[in-house]
């Protein structure tokens, strides 16, 4: 069955400082995609960066990037130069594709990250 | 502008009292999901829909019906509300054709059934 594994509960960091926030999956389904989404206090959900299950690069978008570890199953988001206002809950999911011929998304039970100045 | 609007955003109801959350979205997207939003369990989807008059259930769909009869708009049905329901809900769309397609959420609405 397919699942999402957020392990950290909650991650403090210094301002400008990196951090990394850790995903893990399982799913049988050759192909899929793995999002990170980002939920400030104000309760949207920001869509921050996607990996798919075929891309042989890491994704990147501006200071976020997903360091993919297929073999170990494993999605973290890695935030550079950390800013007051990545303080948030971070949410990692998945989405399977052709294999099961739908588009179910699951998502993980997030990690709320704290920036201290 | 692109955006998924949800109504009401806020909404307090007794227990069994019908009641209908809308969700609209301006993009033509085929795919569109609900999900609900619960404290340690993160996001849990509830229903969703490739496209019109195509629906499937998600991971907890009891107590919940969905409709998809225009494809702009899929609207969330609870027949008879009860306590366990008081969530935060969210209502999602993207394309279908690839598993790279970015959902684009609504703002959420937060529902307490009394």
């Amino acid at each position: 069955a397919q699942k999402i594994t957020q392990t950290q509960p909650g991650m403090f960091v210094q301002e400008k400082e990196a951090v990394t926030l850790d995903c893990t999956y399982d799913t049988s389904d050759p192909s899929y995609g793995l999002f990170w989404y980002k939920q400030p206090s104000s309760g949207e959900m920001i869509f921050l960066i996607y990996q798919g299950s075929y891309d042989q690069q890491n994704a990147t978008e501006g200071r976020y990037s997903l360091n993919f570890q297929k073999a170990r199953k494993s999605a973290n988001l890695v935030i550079s130069a950390s800013q007051l206002g990545d303080s948030a809950m971070y949410f990692c999911a998945m989405r399977e594709g052709l294999g099961t011929g739908g588009f179910k998304t699951i998502f993980g039970a997030g990690t709320r990250l704290f920036v201290k100045a | 502008e692109a955006q998924v609007t949800q109504n009401p955003r806020y909404l307090i109801t007794v227990t069994g009292k019908k009641l209908t959350v809308t969700c609209s979205q301006n993009m033509n997207h085929e795919y569109m999901s609900w999900y609900r939003q619960d404290p340690g369990l993160g996001l849990r989807q509830i229903y969703y829909s490739m496209n019109v008059e195509v629906t499937d259930k998600g991971d907890v769909p009891e107590g919940y019906k969905v409709s998809r009869k225009e494809k702009r708009n899929f609207p969330l049905i609870l027949e008879s509300p009860s306590p366990n329901q008081t969530s935060l809900y969210f209502c999602a769309s993207s394309l279908v054709g690839g598993v790279n397609t970015e959902a684009f959420f609504g703002q959420g609405t937060r529902l307490t059934v009394v």
